[in-house]
């Protein structure tokens, strides 16, 4: 399986800190997405990052990819309370299916 | 609003009953994925459609069914043969594989549907 596997599970910082988040994976993939869930609600895609890319960012995040190790990270910065969410990474590697990682659960505390 | 709506928000169901979620888009997309979440887990894929009257088998069908007759709809139906489907199942939609090329297409989710077997 190609499954992205988050570390660490669980996170709890102060808001106005950084958050960084990892995926790793197991095979060779086209791209990489990072989604957000709140408790209780559907998956919010944040960012793809494609196998030719090293970096991307969009507002406060940064991706990373370093497909040398298969992993990539995600970096909150300066976090706020409502960036309390648990954090997917999810894989695709050219079949149609995207395999999505246990997640990370971020708490940022006021 | 362009979307993806899921119902209902709760459903209780009784051992040995069928019960059917409902998932509708209208962002025109082709894909159609179902998803079941366990407390603490990640997603799981169930079954999925790339195109009308087509659906293929996810990771964990067993017990599962699904239809594909309009663009628009998706509905899983949990059959008996579930034997725990307690879980909250999600359905998303995506542009889709185009030409048989690697897709960089994104998945927007519904708010998501909480399966309860009383």
């Amino acid at each position: 399986s190609q499954q992205g596997e988050e570390d660490p599970q669980a996170l709890s910082i102060q808001e106005g800190e950084n958050a960084t988040m990892n995926c790793s994976y197991k095979t060779s993939i086209n791209n990489l997405q990072w989604y957000r869930q709140n408790s209780g609600r559907g998956l919010v895609h944040l960012i793809l990052i494609r196998s030719n890319e090293r970096e991307k960012h969009s507002g406060r995040l940064r991706v990373t990819l370093d497909t040398s190790k298969k992993s990539s990270s995600l970096l909150i910065t300066a976090s706020r309370a409502a960036d309390t969410a648990s954090y997917f990474c999810a894989c695709r590697s050219g079949s149609e299916k995207l395999v999505f990682g246990k997640g990370t659960k971020l708490t940022v505390n006021p | 609003d362009g979307g993806i709506t899921q119902s209902p928000k709760y459903l209780f169901r009784k051992e040995g009953q069928n019960v059917t979620l409902s998932c509708e888009q209208n962002l025109n997309h082709d894909a159609m994925y179902w998803y079941r979440q366990d407390p603490g887990q990640g997603l799981r894929l169930i079954y999925y459609s790339q195109i009308v009257n087509d659906f293929q088998k996810g990771d964990i069908a067993e017990g599962y069914s699904v239809s594909r007759e309009k663009k628009e709809s998706f509905p899983l139906t949990v059959t008996s043969a579930q034997k725990n489907p307690t879980a909250f199942y999600l359905c998303a939609s995506s542009t889709g594989v185009a030409g048989g090329q690697p897709s960089t297409d994104t998945q927007y989710f519904g708010p998501g549907t909480r399966l309860t077997v009383l």
